[in-house]
């Protein structure tokens, strides 16, 4: 079974509309952390957000938060104000296991979103 | 301050052919990471090094060895290059925060292609 599902391989949203990108996780562990990435064409990976399992409120970060649903396993990326430079591809990734001074990732497939003015 | 930087940034080769991608970090990271990315794959990963000295396997090390030569510098080998082997290559390095958080700072990439 995948660890992390991204079930939109596209997403379109107009410019200053909020847009939510689906994640799902797989874990049996208690710790874990989840993180989002950006990359746009230019192929650098730029970090936008982390959650914690054990965080009791959901992360924010300016017009980023992510909307974690333990019960449920998902980690949904909510982008607010869209904004044409926000087109991009956008990867979530998890950590697994307890905080040991380094974290392996696992990525899902991406979900490429366009925005149009 | 550079952050994360790799060498080459393109590459090509012929089958049986070897190579090494340079990766080096100015943020005094203890661990660094390499992964492929290939097209609808999202980004595997290749091996890591938790910390100077150490090196372990990750999801997928078939056709690569790496070397941690230094806390700085952390390098990918392809012995006998494969066209499978066609693939960004990205290294990455982490480090502990006060929060718990161990965001990963990637460099720019690889660009392999194996003919």
């Amino acid at each position: 079974a995948q660890k992390i599902t991204q079930t939109q391989p596209g997403m379109f949203v107009q410019e200053k509309e909020a847009v939510t990108l689906d994640c799902t996780y797989d874990t049996s562990d208690p710790s874990y952390g989840l993180f989002w990435y950006k990359q746009p064409s230019s192929g650098e990976m730029i970090f936008l957000i982390y959650q914690g399992s054990y965080d009791q409120q959901n992360a924010t970060e300016g017009r980023y938060s992510l909307n974690f649903q333990k019960a449920r396993k998902s980690a949904n990326l909510v982008i607010s104000a869209s904004q044409l430079g926000d087109s991009a591809m956008y990867f979530c990734a998890m950590r697994e296991g307890r905080d040991s001074g380094y974290s392996t990732l696992t990525f899902g497939k991406g979900t490429m979103l366009l925005v149009s003015p | 301050n550079a952050g994360v930087t790799q060498t080459p940034k393109f590459q090509v080769l012929k089958t049986g052919q070897s190579m090494t991608l340079q990766c080096a970090q100015d943020m005094n990271h203890n661990s660094m990471y390499w992964y492929r990315q290939d097209p609808g794959m999202g980004l595997r990963l290749i091996y890591y090094s938790a910390s100077e000295g150490t090196t372990d396997k990750g999801e997928v090390p078939n056709g690569y060895n790496v070397s941690r030569l230094n806390k700085r510098e952390f390098s990918l080998r392809l012995e006998s290059a494969a066209p499978s082997q066609t693939s960004v290559y990205f290294c990455a390095s982490s480090e502990a925060r006060a929060s718990g958080t161990y965001e990963q700072y990637f460099g720019p990439g690889t660009r392999l292609t194996v003919t």
